[in-house]
């Protein structure tokens, strides 16, 4: 079944700086999900990612998706404080047309003045 | 719209003692889930349905058992509470087999003593 690995799992970084988060999967997916969470608070969908090679963009957030090497990617450009969340990716196990979803452990993300 | 909603937001449970908790939605979605998270762990799915009357296991069913007896809700019961699911537990819909999001309530935090 699907395993899905998220790294790094803490990050913590500078306004104004750059970082990637990298979400690898075990088997073949044809969809990635980005979500993300703040402190005490529910998941909220971020980016839905359809296909090999899908880019979307949200403010200072860019996710991107290569279903060949089974990774998604989630920039993050000029970090800002508001930015400090959890951020999860998921994907469907597969078979069946249930929407199932099977998540990453999370990458904690803290943006530091 | 309200959404997803969950009742109750917390609760505190001696070993034992059974509970149910409630996940309601009002938009006229066909799948539900049930996830626990715990830290360091993400989410992990409890059981989910896709459609009234239904119900399927997921990765953690043990010690959980749910009903979906009308469309909008999904309800989760523990029949004897052991501290291991001490945890927060979200409910999540969608409403299509196709590539939707799913949408999270507020959760749940339960602790068993």
């Amino acid at each position: 079944e699907l395993k899905v690995e998220q790294n790094p799992l803490f990050l913590s970084m500078q306004e104004g700086k750059n970082y990637t988060i990298y979400c690898n999967y075990s088997t073949t997916s044809d969809r990635l999900y980005w979500y993300r969470q703040d402190p005490g608070k529910s998941l909220e969908s971020l980016f839905v990612l359809l296909s090999n090679g899908a880019v979307k963009q949200e403010g200072r957030l860019m996710a991107s998706l290569d279903t060949k090497a089974r990774l998604s990617t989630l920039h993050i450009t000029a970090a800002v404080h508001d930015l400090s969340a959890t951020y999860f990716c998921a994907g469907p196990p597969g078979g069946g047309a249930t929407n199932k979803l099977i998540f990453g452990t999370g990458t904690l993300l803290a943006v530091q003045p | 719209n309200a959404g997803v909603t969950q009742t109750p937001k917390f609760r505190v449970l001696k070993t034992g003692q059974s509970m149910t908790l409630l996940c309601a939605q009002d938009m006229n979605h066909e799948y539900m889930y049930w996830y626990r998270q715990d830290p360091g762990m993400g989410l992990r799915l409890i059981h989910y349905s896709v459609g009234e009357g239904t119900t399927a296991k997921g990765e953690v069913p043990d010690g959980y058992n749910v009903s979906r007896l009308k469309k909008q809700n999904f309800l989760l019961g523990l029949e004897s509470a052991a501290p291991s699911q001490t945890s927060v537990y979200f409910c999540a819909s969608t409403h299509t087999a196709g590539y939707n999001e799913q949408f999270f309530g507020p959760g749940t935090r339960l602790t068993v003593l």
